[in-house]
């Protein structure tokens, strides 16, 4: 049972570049959020999806975008990578909470990027 | 400013004694859960107690929740070696489906 992947788990980018990370799970979840994680701040919500089809922005949404055309899968872009975005960045998921279920967050192991 | 805030920002202690860690927040929220992450590694969750819950335990861990004070607390007993991490407080808000995170207090267990 993988649960939440991440991919890639580590990335250099040059100030400028486009990519996109990769989040996938396989607990049949309906709630999928990207947080970031740097020195000192705590985690910081992005982005976050209550369901395919759906997106929502977080606590710091700007030079993110993030589509989730499957229910299996978050996708984080980032259109013009600078350095201020050098960062761990962390997926989670979740049932909806109610129904028996809690709402826990279920983490991946990070992406580690940096921007030069 | 962030939704969490954890106190204190890092606490040592010996082996074996007790571990207290607060969070405070500022808006209405549906749960508050606490999370622990090991350096290097993703947030693993330990407890979530509801907003109509006062107390909750669960093996070593007690929780507790105030939700006029807008606070909660953490209690680790008999604190062990491994558990030197980083303790996180997450509150569920009530008006959307965010989830935010505080800034983490780092526990180090001394031997």
């Amino acid at each position: 049972n993988a649960g939440v992947t991440q991919t890639p788990k580590f990335r250099v980018l040059k100030t400028g570049q486009s990519m996109t990370l990769l989040c996938a799970q396989d607990m049949n979840h309906e709630y999928m959020y990207w947080y970031r994680q740097d020195p000192g701040m705590g985690l910081r919500l992005i982005h976050y999806s209550v369901g395919e089809g759906t997106t929502a922005k977080g606590e710091v949404p700007d030079g993110y975008n993030v589509s989730r055309l499957k229910k299996q899968n978050f996708l984080l872009g980032l259109e013009s990578a600078a350095p201020s975005q050098t960062s761990v960045y962390f997926c989670a998921s979740s049932y909806e909470a109610g129904q028996g279920y809690t709402g826990e967050l279920f983490f991946g192991e990070g992406s580690r990027l940096t921007v030069l | 400013s962030q939704q969490g805030e954890e106190d204190p920002q890092a606490l040592s202690i010996q082996e074996g004694e007790n571990a207290t860690m607060n969070c405070s927040y500022k808006t209405s929220i549906n749960n508050l859960q606490w999370y622990r992450q090991n350096s290097g590694r993703g947030l693993v969750h330990l407890i979530l107690i509801r907003s109509n819950e006062r107390e909750k335990h669960s093996g070593r861990l007690r929780v507790t929740l105030d939700t006029s004070k807008k606070s909660s607390s953490l209690l680790i007993t008999a604190s062990r070696a491994a558990d030197t991490a980083s303790y996180f407080c997450a509150t569920d808000l009530l008006q959307d489906d965010k989830i935010i995170f505080g800034k983490g207090t780092r526990l180090h267990i001394l031997p």
